[in-house]
Order: C-alpha cells, then structure tokens, then sequence
C-alpha cells in the first residue's frame, strides 16, 4: 500500500528546545494532518492542512503543506514536558480507489523532553 | 458532546473465541472507522463506513467484520479470533467530505 516515511523516528530534547519532524511520500497528497497521542489514549488533532503552500500554527505548533504536495513538517516551539508523546503525520491521495475520508499514517515520532 | 467513545476498554480473548467492539459517537458524524494500532506502526485502517446502512473494506480487513446499524454507532466483530489480532483498536469519526477525523480513547485486545 501506499505509504509515508515519517522522521525521525523518535527524538529526546531538552526542555525549551524546538522541535522538528516531518512526513514525506513519492505520491501527492490532498490533505495533511498532524495527531498527538498520549500514553493509552487515542490520537488528537493538532492540526490540518488543506493547500499546497498552506502554513498553519496552533500555539507552539506550526506546520507546513509542502509545495510539492508530498510532504509536511511540524514544528514544536519551546518544548516542555507535556509535549511528550507521538506524534503522527497523516495524509489524503490526490488520487485514489477508495472512498473519501481514507487516511496513510506515518509510523508516528516518538517525543521525549528531559526535565 | 463525549465525542467518540469505545467499549471495552480492554479485552482478553482465547483463540478462537468472537467478540464485538462498539463504538459510538455523538457528533453526527457520517463517516466512521475503524483502524488498528500495532507497536511501531502508523494506524491502519481495517473497515470504514460513509453513512447509515454501508460499509467498506479498509487496508487490513481480513478476520474482521463491521455493521452500522445506527447512525451513531459502527460495530466491529471477531467471528474466530488469533493471536495476530492482538492489538489496539481505534475507532473515529468525520463529517463527510471533510478528512478531519476524531478518534476514541482505544480498545486494548490481547488474543491468547
């Protein structure tokens, strides 16, 4: 299936760091969103994309829609310990089989911040 | 609004027993899912359903079945379950036409 390469895979940063991650794909996507999941619970939305070009931040987080349409990146400004979780990356095909609504997951960015 | 809400929360099955996870959402939302979550991987997504009455196969549908008999609630049944289906299960929700989709806190299944 199609798939996104998410990166890096896990990361440790000290508190008051930023904080950067992103997803890529050899295919184009409609959609961009990015999740957060904390320990046992389900993903949260923290943000979503919809335009090529398309910059978009929710407090300390800001993230891009890649020009190409093949990838995002998120940024985390001035990390503290509840930033502590995985993140994930999800996105929409330009073109595809199934119905609209389908989701890719990358396989998530493992954050830890050191106190 | 509770928003999307799953039972159990955690299941211990024996091989080839059957069980049902229910997942109910007050939203209104049409579109609804179902997806799985295993150590290291993305979620992927086993049925799904775009209204009342229909569903569809996802990426990983095999040993799995689902019905959406109400609008607010999408079923997912394990007629024989396997070890292979040890895993986390998420069900979300989203409006139609809209990709925004909002999840349940997770069923945990454990398939001796």
């Amino acid at each position: 299936g199609q798939q996104l390469n998410q990166s890096p895979q896990s990361m440790f940063i000290q508190e008051g760091e930023d904080v950067s991650m992103n997803c890529t794909s050899s295919s184009i996507f409609n959609t961009w969103l990015w999740y957060k999941q904390d320990p046992g619970e389900g993903p949260v939305l923290l943000i979503a994309l919809y335009k090529a070009g398309e910059l978009t931040s929710n407090g300390r987080l800001t993230a891009q829609f890649g020009i190409t349409r093949k990838d995002s990146f998120l940024n985390i400004s001035a990390s503290i310990p509840s930033d502590v979780g995985i993140y994930f990356c999800a996105g929409q095909l330009a073109f595809y089989g199934g119905s609209q609504g389908n989701l890719i997951f990358g396989k998530g960015t493992k954050l830890s911040v050191k106190p | 609004n509770a928003g999307v809400t799953q039972t159990p929360k955690f299941r211990v099955l024996k091989t080839g027993q059957s069980m049902t996870l229910l997942c109910a959402q007050d939203m209104n939302h049409e579109y609804m899912y179902w997806y799985r979550q295993d150590p290291g991987m993305g979620l992927r997504l086993i049925h799904y359903s775009v209204g009342e009455g229909t569903t569809a196969k996802g990426e990983v549908p095999d040993g799995y079945n689902v019905s959406r008999l109400k609008k607010q609630n999408f079923l997912l049944g394990l007629e024989s379950a396997a070890p292979s289906q040890t895993s986390v299960y998420f069900c979300a929700s989203s409006k139609p036409g809209l990709d925004t989709q909002y999840f349940g806190p997770g069923t945990r299944l454990t398939v001796l």
